[in-house]
């Protein structure tokens, strides 16, 4: 079956660093792939996607690449912020499955000073 | 525009009791999901509804049950809860091309003691 495999956590970095959070994927097809969000005490928000090989999804500053060929999709930002601190999960959804979402375990990422 | 509503948000039960977690949604999506949430596992599939009528299981789908009243919600229940139901429950809707992203609930914190 589909899955997704993220880097352990937790990650921690110094304000202005850059950050890499990677995952890679298991799945027949041609899946969607997602990066979500989770801030303390809140639900999931949708950070960026790619649908295709080659495509770069990009949000707030973080974007990842659809690496077909390396089946991953590296989270990256050049300049992380103490508010980027928060859970951020690898997802994708494969075709003729509904539309589940199948994710990664989560990184916790924390941001200091 | 409130997107994906539920409630309670947080409960604790005891062994043996039962509840229905609430979810509304308001974007008119064809597809809802309930989904468990629990330290270094991700997020794991409990059940879906593709459209208005219809159901089917997830990854864990032991111990709940669902229904989809109408396009807009959608409930889980526990009939008999148990100390390994403890976690955090999140709903969440899309459109049917699924390539767009979920829209999740804030989450319902349940504690069975």
């Amino acid at each position: 079956g589909d899955s997704v495999t993220q880097m352990e956590g937790p990650v921690t970095l110094s304000e202005e660093a850059f950050l890499t959070i990677n995952c890679t994927y298991t799945a027949t097809g041609y899946p969607s792939l997602f990066w979500y969000v989770q801030y303390p005490g809140e639900g999931l928000q949708l950070l960026l996607k790619a649908t295709k090989a080659d495509d770069k999804g990009s949000n707030k500053g973080f974007e990842a690449t659809y690496r077909k060929e390396t089946t991953s999709f590296h989270l990256e930002k050049g300049s992380v912020q103490v508010s980027d601190s928060a859970v951020y999960f690898c997802a994708l959804v494969n075709t003729g499955t509904a539309s589940k979402l199948t994710f990664g375990t989560g990184t916790r990422l924390q941001v200091t000073l | 525009n409130a997107g994906v509503t539920q409630t309670p948000k947080f409960q604790v039960l005891k062994t043996g009791q039962s509840m229905t977690l609430q979810c509304a949604q308001d974007m008119n999506h064809n597809s809802m999901y309930w989904y468990r949430q629990d330290p270094g596992m991700g997020l794991r599939l409990i059940y879906y509804s593709a459209s208005e009528g219809t159901t089917d299981k997830g990854e864990v789908p032991n111990g709940y049950n669902v229904s989809r009243l109408n396009k807009r919600e959608f409930s889980l229940r526990l009939e008999s809860a148990a100390p390994s139901q403890t976690s955090v429950y999140f709903c969440a809707s899309n459109d049917r091309q699924g390539s767009r992203g979920y829209t999740f609930g804030s989450g319902t914190r349940l504690t069975v003691v």
